[in-house]
């Protein structure tokens, strides 16, 4: 069974663009969340999907947004970007909420 | 004060060592999660706990919910053991707060 994937890997952006990253999830799982990791605030968490409805959604500012598709695929936008948001941005997913996650290898967004 | 505290914030050890991790924490939580990541980013869930204790092959982990503590134990450390462990809570608003992780280095 695949893993999760996302799209792409590295991307590079310069302030006040916006940047949409992808997420597929594995085969069967349900739910999708998302998280911000930075040398300076380690791991923080974005959203959380299940069923196309936002569950959960942590402390970032409404730049910030998401989406999940009835294939249970997510993509999360951000816009009128900074160079603070230059992160990890890594998705998880699992069969349902509370379930064990399965993280995919990120996407590392650079913004000049 | 971070409402999740790891310690200690750097481990380095000889092979074959018993290692201990250790995560308190100051909230009402619904579940506990350990996580390593390796160099090069990728995460791995380890654990997610509620209660009690959890094996699995030569990592265990336990949780003592009245004293809002959570330990990460391997056994037989080995090289390969070598990452950050990242331990999470869940409180009762459903919020996700993470550590600051635990870099363990394993010596050959």
């Amino acid at each position: 069974k695949a893993g999760v994937t996302q799209t792409p890997r590295y991307l590079i952006k310069t302030r006040g663009q916006q940047v949409t990253l992808s997420c597929s999830p594995i085969s069967g799982h349900r739910s999708v969340s998302w998280y911000q990791q930075t040398p300076g605030q380690g791991l923080q968490f974005l959203f959380e999907y299940f069923s196309e409805t936002q569950r959960n959604k942590g402390n970032f500012p409404g730049r910030f947004s998401g989406r999940q598709f009835s294939n249970s695929r997510s993509e999360m936008n951000v816009s009128t970007l900074e160079l603070g948001d230059s992160a990890l941005y890594l998705c998880a997913s699992s069969l349902a909420l509370a379930r064990k996650q399965y993280f995919g290898p990120g996407t590392r967004l650079t913004v000049l | 004060k971070n409402e999740v505290e790891q310690s200690p914030q750097n481990l380095t050890a000889q092979e074959g060592e018993f290692i201990t991790i250790n995560c308190s924490y100051s909230v009402g939580i619904s579940a506990l999660h350990w996580l390593q990541q390796h160099p090069g980013g990728g995460i791995v869930s380890l654990f997610m706990l509620s209660s009690g204790k959890k094996k699995h092959g030569r990592l265990i982990a336990t949780i003592n919910i009245q004293e809002k503590h959570s330990s990460l134990h391997i056994t037989a450390s080995h090289p390969r053991d070598s990452a950050v462990y990242i331990c999470a809570v869940k409180n009762r608003d459903d919020k996700i707060i993470f550590g600051k992780g635990t870099r363990l280095h394993i010596l050959p």
